[in-house]
């Protein structure tokens, strides 16, 4: 069966420390892969999305970029964080061309 | 514009009382609707999924319609737990462009 992993669960950085954010998925192949962040009070918001290795797209313009290094990693990251980065950050996959959607545990980050 | 649009807000009930979530969309063309269920710090859950020619499904205590010609679903919670506690997302799948629309959610309080 499919699985995604999404790690670490909670993050404190400084402003301006780097961020790196894993997702992976196990037990299919060329998925399309997502990044969501939810602020609070807010709805799920589309960061980026890749339909396959080394193919990024960014929905909005942020501090943050994504990269997809192998078919099932998909990874989010900053070079330096702003307070406003923080946020719920949300993995989640699907199967190209498929109807739903799976999501990952989440990654609560707190830039202090 | 497609947008989905859910009501209300936040809820509060009673344990062991029904409720109904509403969730409005514009999404053309359409090609499914998700209900999911979010704990706090935690992913969305999947509760049910529905095509254009599906008018309700039910998932134990929860149960879902969609009227397409309307573009409104609703999610019906029977005898609610403490557990139902959480928020709840209404997610639209548009057909074209395989894009998702979120809901900001419903955030429903059970108390005991």
């Amino acid at each position: 069966s499919q699985t995604i992993h999404q790690w670490p669960a909670t993050l404190v950085q400084p402003v301006g420390s780097p961020l790196s954010l894993e997702c992976t998925v196990e037990g299919t192949s060329n998925p399309n892969l997502y990044w969501y962040r939810q602020a609070a009070g807010r709805g799920l918001q589309l960061l980026f999305y890749s339909v396959g290795i080394g193919q990024i797209s960014s929905e909005v313009p942020q501090n943050l970029s994504a990269s997809r290094p192998q078919d099932r990693q998909f990874i989010l990251s900053s070079k330096k964080l702003l307070l406003s980065d923080s946020g719920f950050y949300l993995c989640a996959w699907s199967i190209n061309g498929g109807i739903g959607y799976t999501f990952g545990s989440g990654t609560r980050l707190t830039v202090v | 514009k497609n947008q989905v649009e859910q009501s209300p807000q936040s809820l509060i009930i009673l344990e062991g009382k029904n409720c109904t979530l509403q969730c409005n969309y514009t999404v053309s063309p359409f090609s499914n609707l998700r209900w999911y269920k979010q704990d706090t710090g935690r992913g969305p859950v999947s509760l049910t999924i529905m095509t254009f020619s599906e008018n309700t499904k039910s998932n134990g205590r929860y149960t879902a319609t969609l009227d397409a010609d309307t573009k409104q679903s609703s999610l019906h919670i029977t005898a609610s737990q403490l557990s139902d506690s959480a928020s709840y997302i209404c997610v639209v799948r548009a057909n074209r462009d395989d894009k998702i629309i979120f809901g900001k959610g419903t955030r429903l309080h059970i108390l005991p």
